[in-house]
């Protein structure tokens, strides 16, 4: 069964704190992505990765930073949090197979808040 | 450039009638389309997709969707609405084999008893 972790769930947190949202998968896929999904809006892509050691910036600009050190994770990292920071960040990863890269497989999503 | 349209918003229906949520694309080139469902706190689930094979594609629990490639539509279906379809549901585009997905701005479906 395909896994794919996000912790926390929930993070309420205060204006210029450091934090980093954990995004792991089981399935050795080699894309992974992070999207940020505002309440009732569509998901905007602010990072993806090929692989080990490859990070790119999405369609939406994003101050986040990402490092793709094992395949397995992919972590998120915001070096001083804000309020306009506040949204649902949701992470997912697809296999590259035939040619093609297969359905994106998603995490259950990290709802942060920013005081 | 390519984008996505979900033409509804918010559509209700009663418990066994049928579902038709709209979305039209726009793509240059030859795109492969999904449907993904978000049930609430829950991450997105893959509903069905079209990678140019069969226009008629049939998904889990019961969808299916229409490629029309003359009307740039991707309409999602289902016959008969159960209380456990009620979710939001985005259309999505992908241009090519390796692009990355557009999505579309979602529609929420309530189903009523």
């Amino acid at each position: 069964e395909a896994d794919i972790y996000q912790t926390p769930r929930y993070l309420v947190i205060g204006t210029g704190k450091k934090i980093t949202l954990e995004c792991s998968q089981t399935m050795g896929h080699d894309k992974m992505y992070w999207y940020q999904q505002d309440p009732g809006m569509e998901l905007h892509l602010i990072h993806y990765s090929y692989g080990v050691n490859s990070t790119e910036k999405g369609d939406l600009s994003s101050e986040s930073t990402v490092s793709r050190i094992r395949t397995e994770h992919f972590p998120l990292t915001l070096e001083s949090a804000r309020p306009s920071h506040t949204s649902q960040y949701l992470c997912a990863s697809s296999e590259f197979w035939g040619g093609t890269y297969n359905e994106q497989f998603f995490g259950p999503g990290t709802r942060l808040t920013v005081l | 450039a390519q984008s996505v349209t979900q033409l509804d918003s918010h559509v209700s229906v009663s418990e066994g009638t049928p579902v038709l949520l709209r979305c039209n694309y726009s793509s240059s080139y030859s795109p492969s389309l999904f449907w993904y469902v978000q049930h609430p706190n829950k991450g997105l689930q893959l509903l069905l997709k079209y990678t140019s094979a069969a226009t008629l594609v049939k998904g889990i629990n019961g969808f299916e969707a229409e490629f029309k490639k003359s009307e740039t539509s991707f309409h999602l279906t289902k016959p008969s609405a159960h209380m456990s379809d009620a979710a939001e549901y985005f259309c999505v585009v992908r241009e090519g084999s390796q692009g990355n997905l557009i999505f579309g701005k979602g529609t929420k479906l309530s189903v009523k008893p």
